[in-house]
């Protein structure tokens, strides 16, 4: 175990629709990151989050948005979903700047039928 | 801009064969350079880290040396095992711009008995 929490493990879902992936960053951890992983390309940084606020964009589409609660934990929300949005959804939390690495959750795999 | 470059895979081992995983990278500042390994199913782990020109990051058997001159991160391992059996992924962090990890596309090993 991680320390990083992300829920679903899997989801199955249909064109159009949308969905909202948790995770729970570690404990002390104030900085999120989420990756959409595929096998065409590969690792991709969608958004970071530190203690509440937007740090940082990659490249996420604005179909997707993301938030991180006071609690810390994050949900990242997928909508208007198409075939090309079956991936791997990574959750990473880190400390500050996260020159340390990263620590990875389990993922969270989004199937779109 | 910030990019990194592995070798392609997938690279097929037998086991005690010696492992050599190539990684360049292209940064604007001075990045600390990370290798992480994802088993089958999981999500990514940090194997070994670097954070300055000449560090040599070193876990389980793995090691890597962070060489400025030739802007390079190869993760070398002197006997495999089938366990090492995994996919690879080089990354670096440009730690004061605080910036997300990018990561290379990843390198799959496999090691047969």
């Amino acid at each position: 175990d991680s320390g990083v929490t992300q829920t679903p493990k899997h989801l199955i879902t249909a064109t159009g629709q949308r969905v909202t992936l948790r995770c729970s960053p570690r404990s002390g951890d104030l900085s999120v990151y989420w990756y959409q992983q595929s096998l065409d390309q590969g690792l991709q940084f969608l958004i970071q989050y530190y203690n509440g606020e937007e740090r940082a964009k990659g490249n996420i589409l604005e179909r997707f948005s993301a938030q991180q609660f006071p609690d810390l934990h994050s949900e990242l929300n997928l909508s208007s979903l198409e075939l090309g949005d079956s991936a791997l959804y990574f959750c990473a939390s880190s400390g500050y700047r996260g020159g340390d690495g990263y620590t990875f959750g389990s993922g969270t795999r989004l199937t779109v039928v | 801009g910030n990019s990194v470059t592995q070798m392609e895979g997938p690279v097929t081992l037998s086991e005690e064969a010696f492992l050599t995983i190539n990684c360049t990278y292209t940064a604007t500042g001075y990045p600390s350079l990370f290798w992480y390994v994802q088993y089958p199913g999981e999500g990514l782990q940090l194997l070994l880290k670097a954070t300055k020109a000449d560090d040599k990051g070193s876990n389980k058997g793995f090691e890597a040396t962070y060489r400025k001159e030739t802007t390079s991160f190869h993760l070398e391992k002197g006997s495999v095992q089938v366990s090492d059996s995994a996919v690879y992924f080089c990354a670096l962090s440009d730690k004061a711009a605080g910036t997300a990890l990018i990561f290379g596309k990843g390198t799959t090993l496999s090691v047969s008995s």
